[in-house]
């Protein structure tokens, strides 16, 4: 089956240091890759994506490579700040029929940037 | 901001009564699921509903069932609440376009007694 591996957290960085969450997958096909932010108390929001081998996501700084041969998908950020705290999610997206697509979650690495 | 609202938004609940948990969408998404969130296990799909009056298991439903009457609204049934159900439930809607992508709900914090 599919699955997401992430790199345990928690992570704790000083403002402005350079963040790389790391992320690797399972999966049979050609799956899409995502990573979503969680921030307290709210639900998840989608942050990045890419849909095919050698794409790069990008959203507010952030970034990540789809990585075909090393299966991976790792996201990073030149400069953290205070206000990127927040949980961040790892997922794929397999067709799973009926016109569906179902996400398999990483779980889940917990950043803190301290000013 | 995708338009997924959730109730309630608490709950606290005693061991064996029946809970409902009610997602609403003004997207006119096909797809709905629900999902549940537990330290160290990230989220898991409980189901998921690809039209009205169609769905299918996920990975943990045992405990739970769904419906879907209108395009926009899930309901998730905790026939018997136990103190495993204990957890914060996410709703999320799709497409079904693009690359997959959900988009999710504000969550429901759910505490069994």
């Amino acid at each position: 089956g599919n699955s997401v591996t992430q790199m345990e957290g928690p992570v704790t960085l000083s403002e402005e240091a350079f963040l790389t969450i790391n992320c690797t997958y399972t999966a049979t096909g050609y799956p899409s890759l995502f990573w979503y932010v969680q921030y307290p108390g709210e639900g998840l929001q989608l942050l990045l994506k890419a849909t095919k081998a050698d794409d790069k996501g990008s959203n507010k700084g952030f970034e990540a490579t789809y990585r075909k041969e090393t299966t991976s998908f790792h996201l990073e950020k030149g400069s953290v700040q205070v206000s990127d705290s927040a949980v961040y999610f790892c997922a794929l997206s397999a067709y799973s029929g009926a016109g569906s697509y179902q996400l398999t979650f990483g779980k889940g690495t917990k950043l803190s940037v301290i000013p | 901001d995708a338009g997924i609202t959730q109730s309630p938004r608490h709950k606290v609940t005693e061991t064996g009564t029946p809970v409902t948990l009610r997602c609403h969408q003004t997207e006119n998404h096909r797809y709905m699921y629900w999902y549940r969130q537990d330290p160290g296990h990230g989220l898991r799909l409980i189901h998921y509903s690809y039209g009205v009056k169609d769905t299918d298991k996920g990975e943990v439903s045992d405990g739970y069932s769904v419906s879907r009457s209108k395009t926009e609204d899930f309901l998730l049934t905790l026939e018997s609440a136990t103190s495993s159900q204990t957890s914060v439930y996410f709703c999320a809607i799709s497409s079904g376009q693009g690359a997959g992508e959900q988009y999710f709900g504000p969550g429901t914090r759910l505490t069994v007694t």
